[in-house]
């Protein structure tokens, strides 16, 4: 039973362009929702969140949208640059933890 | 500030032989995590401790896996006996109590042959 879906795996994009990346989940109890970026032979590193009772959180080139009643959510990135290109994952949080997406690898081409 | 501190980085051992991993949180971080993470996966949560503690183990395959945190600061997850389907990074957490957001250490990756 996933709770939490990436359901491309992969996404490749131009520089400069908009990347949007897509999650979606099954348990309501989620009241954080975070996504991660990891690069090579590294752990992830925190990117950006948004609380259960925002739609809407904007960081820099990165904002996230929430939609509750759908249970999901979206990180956008504009414009992409080629140091974006990682591993994202969408990790909701509850109780103390995030369960985590299988991740969506992105590529920014030059 | 020093991030999460885990070794070795790199494991491989044969099938049947038994293995410990270490990690040192931030400094002051309560909350530690060991989060198990296959190739093509997420990271699935293990285990979680409180301090001292464990939180929530419900997913740690108790017959083969241990983890112990002492004194609440450094933590030691072990295999016995490993499976070939243990071959993983195993990534180790940190995080202030009742903060969202986790620091991750680079990682150990283990492959059992």
């Amino acid at each position: 039973d996933q709770q939490v879906k990436q359901n491309s795996p992969s996404l490749s994009v131009q520089e400069g362009r908009i990347s949007i990346l897509n999650c979606d989940y099954t348990n309501s109890m989620f009241d954080y929702f975070l996504w991660y970026k990891k690069y090579p032979a590294e752990g992830p590193t925190f990117l950006i969140s948004i609380s259960s009772i925002k739609d809407k959180n904007e960081d820099g080139r990165f904002t996230v949208f929430l939609n509750k009643s759908a249970k999901h959510l979206s990180l956008h990135i504009v414009p992409s640059q080629p140091g974006d290109s990682a591993v994202y994952f969408c990790a909701p949080y509850n109780a103390g933890k995030s369960t985590f997406g299988d991740g969506t690898t992105l590529t920014v081409k030059p | 500030e020093a991030g999460v501190a885990q070794s070795p980085r790199y494991k491989i051992i044969e099938k049947r032989q038994s293995v410990a991993f270490w990690c040192n949180p931030i400094s002051g971080h309560a909350t530690l995590y060991w989060y198990q993470q296959i190739l093509g996966q997420g990271p699935k949560l293990l285990i979680q401790f409180q301090n001292n503690g464990v939180v929530d183990d419900s997913q740690l395959p108790k017959d083969r896996f241990s983890a112990e945190r002492l004194k609440g600061v450094d933590s030691t997850l072990k295999i016995q006996p490993a499976k070939l389907e243990d071959s993983a990074v195993y990534l180790c957490a940190s995080s202030l109590e009742d903060n969202t957001e986790a620091f991750f250490g680079q990682g150990t990756r283990l492959t059992v042959v």
